[in-house]
C-alpha cells in the first residue's frame, strides 16, 4: 500500500520566522511530488510541486526532494498569520493519480 | 491557470435519496477527472478515476453502485450517491490534470440527515 505520511501538528511558529514541513513516502518509483495548501471548509489549492532532488523555490516558498531518503519538505520564510492552514504533501506514482497526506495545521503567531 | 468548477457547493438530502455533483473543467479537456472525499480532519481519500467514454475505475473498498460515475463528455464528470446515508456526509472533491498541474474544484459538503 503507498502510504504518504506528514505530522498531523499542530505547528505554530511566530509570525516572521521560518516554517518547515515534512513529509515521507513509501512508493520507490513517485515520480512527482506536490504541496497544497487548504483553508479549512475549502479545496487544496496548488503551492508547489517539485520533481527533482534538491531545492526548488518560488517566492517565500521552497520545496526540497531527496528521493534516496524518500523525503519531501516545504518551508515558508518570513511567515504571515495567512499562511495559517493545513498543508497537504501529494505523491504521484505515475498514472495520474494523488496519494496525499493526512496533513500538518499549522498556525503562524502574530 | 486552469479552473475546475464543482456545483453544487453544498447540499443536504434525506437519508434514501440520491445526489448528483457536477464537475466541469471549464478552460481545458479533460480525458480523466479524479473524485476525492474527505472527511473532517482527514486527508483527501481518492474514489474513483473518471474516464471519458469509458467506465470509471474505483478504488478498494469504494461501491460502484452506489457512487455512479458519468463522465460522457470531455469537459464534464458526475458523481451521484445513491441511496445517502448519514454515514456519507462528507466534502467530494473533484480534480483534473492539465499540463501535469492538478486543479481541484471548490468541493461539495454533503450532508445526509
Amino acid at each position: 500500500q503507498k502510504e504518504v505520511e506528514q505530522n498531523s501538528g499542530p505547528l505554530s511558529v511566530p509570525e516572521g520566522a521560518i516554517a518547515s514541513l515534512n513529509c515521507t513516502y513509501s512508493d520507490r518509483g513517485s515520480q512527482s511530488f506536490f504541496w497544497y495548501r487548504q483553508y479549512s471548509g475549502k479545496s487544496p489549492e496548488l503551492i508547489m510541486f517539485i520533481y527533482s532532488n534538491g531545492d526548488k523555490e518560488d517566492g517565500r516558498f521552497t520545496a526540497q526532494l531527496n528521493k534516496a531518503s524518500q523525503y519531501v519538505s516545504l518551508l515558508i520564510r518570513d511567515s504571515q498569520p495567512s499562511d495559517s492552514a493545513t498543508y497537504l504533501c501529494a505523491v504521484e506514482g505515475g498514472n495520474e493519480k494523488l496519494t496525499f497526506g493526512t496533513g500538518t495545521r499549522l498556525t503562524i503567531i502574530p | 491557470g486552469a479552473v475546475v468548477s464543482q456545483h453544487p457547493s453544498r447540499v443536504i438530502c434525506k437519508s434514501g435519496t440520491s445526489v448528483k455533483i457536477e464537475c466541469r473543467s471549464l478552460d481545458f479537456q479533460a480525458t480523466t477527472m479524479f473524485w476525492y472525499r474527505q472527511f473532517p480532519k482527514q486527508s483527501l481519500m481518492l474514489m474513483a478515476t473518471s474516464n471519458e467514454g469509458s467506465k470509471a475505475t474505483y478504488e478498494q473498498g469504494v461501491e460502484k453502485d452506489k457512487f455512479l460515475i458519468n463522465h460522457a463528455s470531455l469537459t464534464l464528470s458526475t458523481l451521484t450517491v445513491t441511496s445517502a446515508h448519514p454515514e456519507d456526509s462528507s466534502f467530494y472533491i473533484c480534480s483534473a490534470r492539465d499540463e501535469g498541474e492538478a486543479f481541484f474544484g471548490q468541493g461539495t459538503r454533503l450532508t445526509v440527515v
